[in-house]
Parts: C-alpha cells; sequence; structure tokens
C-alpha cells in the first residue's frame, strides 16, 4: 500500500531562514509525486510536482528514489509562505488510481 | 473562470438526516474525488470516480455514497448523517490519473450534531 508520510506538524521559521518540510513515501512502483498548499481559508492548490522539476515561488523539491524522500526547500522563507504544505503521491494506471496524501505540515514564517 | 464548486459551504444538520453536497466542475474532468480533512489526518479520499458511471472506494468509504451521472457533476450523499462524520470536506477533479494536477473546491464545513 502506498503511505506518504510528514513527520513534522507543526514546523516555525523566521523571516529570512531557510525552510524544509520533510516528505517520505512507501510505494513499490514509480512514484508521482506532488506538494499542495492551502492559505489561510483558501482551497488546496497544486504547488509542485516533481516530474516538471521546476521552481514555483522559490521552492524546489528533489525526488529521492533512495531515501524515498520528497522534501520541500526554500532558501529563504517569506510572511507569505505560512499555510499548510501537503504532500502527495498518486498511483496511476488501469482502473485502480489513487492520490493519497500525508497528514500536512503547517509552517509559521515569523517576521 | 476554470473551478470545481461545492454547496453548500457550511452545514449544520442531526443525526440520521439525509443530506447532499454537490460537487461541480466546468473543465470536462474525466477524475472527479471526495476527501475529508480532519485535524491531525490530513486529507483521506472517501469516494472517486474516473468517469461517468464509474465510481469506486477510497479510504474511509464507509457512510457515504456517490454517483457520477454526468461528467461534471459528482455528489456525495451521506443517507444518515453522524456525529463522526462531522468534519471539512472537499471535491477534486483532474483531467486524467497520471502525474495531472487536481483542483479542489473550496471545500464543504459539516457539522453532525
Amino acid at each position: 500500500a502506498q503511505r506518504v508520510t510528514q513527520p513534522e506538524k507543526l514546523l516555525s521559521v523566521f523571516k529570512g531562514a531557510p525552510v524544509e518540510l520533510k516528505c517520505n513515501y512507501s510505494y513499490s512502483g514509480s512514484p508521482e509525486l506532488f506538494w499542495y498548499v492551502q492559505y489561510s481559508r483558501q482551497r488546496l492548490q497544486l504547488l509542485l510536482r516533481h516530474i516538471s522539476r521546476e521552481s514555483i515561488k522559490g521552492f524546489t523539491a528533489d525526488l529521492n528514489k533512495g531515501e524515498t524522500s520528497f522534501h520541500l526547500k526554500k532558501p529563504f522563507a517569506q510572511e507569505e509562505d505560512s499555510a499548510m504544505y501537503y504532500c502527495a503521491l498518486s498511483k496511476g494506471g488501469g482502473s485502480n488510481y489513487k492520490l493519497t496524501f500525508g497528514k500536512g505540515t503547517l509552517l509559521t514564517v515569523n517576521p | 473562470e476554470a473551478q470545481v464548486t461545492q454547496n453548500p459551504r457550511y452545514l449544520i444538520t442531526v443525526t440520521g438526516k439525509k443530506l447532499t453536497v454537490t460537487c461541480s466542475q466546468n473543465m470536462n474532468h474525466e477524475y472527479m474525488s471526495w476527501y475529508r480533512q480532519d485535524p491531525g489526518l490530513g486529507l483521506r479520499q472517501i469516494y472517486y470516480s474516473m468517469n461517468v458511471e464509474v465510481t469506486d472506494k477510497g479510504d474511509v468509504p464507509e457512510g457515504y455514497k456517490v454517483s457520477r451521472k454526468e461528467k461534471r457533476n459528482f455528489p456525495l450523499i451521506l443517507e444518515s448523517p453522524s456525529p463522526n462524520q462531522t468534519s471539512l470536506y472537499f471535491c477534486a477533479s483532474s483531467f486524467g490519473w497520471a502525474n495531472t494536477e487536481a483542483f479542489f473546491g473550496q471545500g464543504t464545513r459539516l457539522t453532525v450534531v
């Protein structure tokens, strides 16, 4: 069974400090991984996906298959980054599609 | 505007009174799903649908029903709501199921007393 683990429920940093939100997964096949973000009183939205290898709002995430991790990083946190972040893994193919979310990490960036 | 719309946004009901939460998307997406979000548990998938008349259970389907008679609509039905179904519910849709972005509704906060 696929599983996504975000070990930190809460993460608090100061503005300008680096931030890393951890995500580990377990899945026997080739994973498709995503980070979703939920700002206060807003709907969930996609932040980035591993296959795109892109940087969005200064965030990057690298898939490390050896460590089964997909940590989200930003070198200099901003106050507007404060939000709930969810790591997600999708298992595609056939009739058994599933998108599994971690429990989320609430990031607070203090001034 | 491309979006996923849920109604109602807020609902307080009593135990046992059947209710339906509607979800509609205007992006011609094939895949739709329902999640519930609970503190400390994150988002858990209730049901999903890969196309019209094709639905399947997610991780926590007990106490819920869904239907997919049209591509754009995917209502969530609680035949006999119980207090443990008090939660924040999200509907989502995506174009496919392989590495595609899921678009979420605004959420429905349900309280069952």
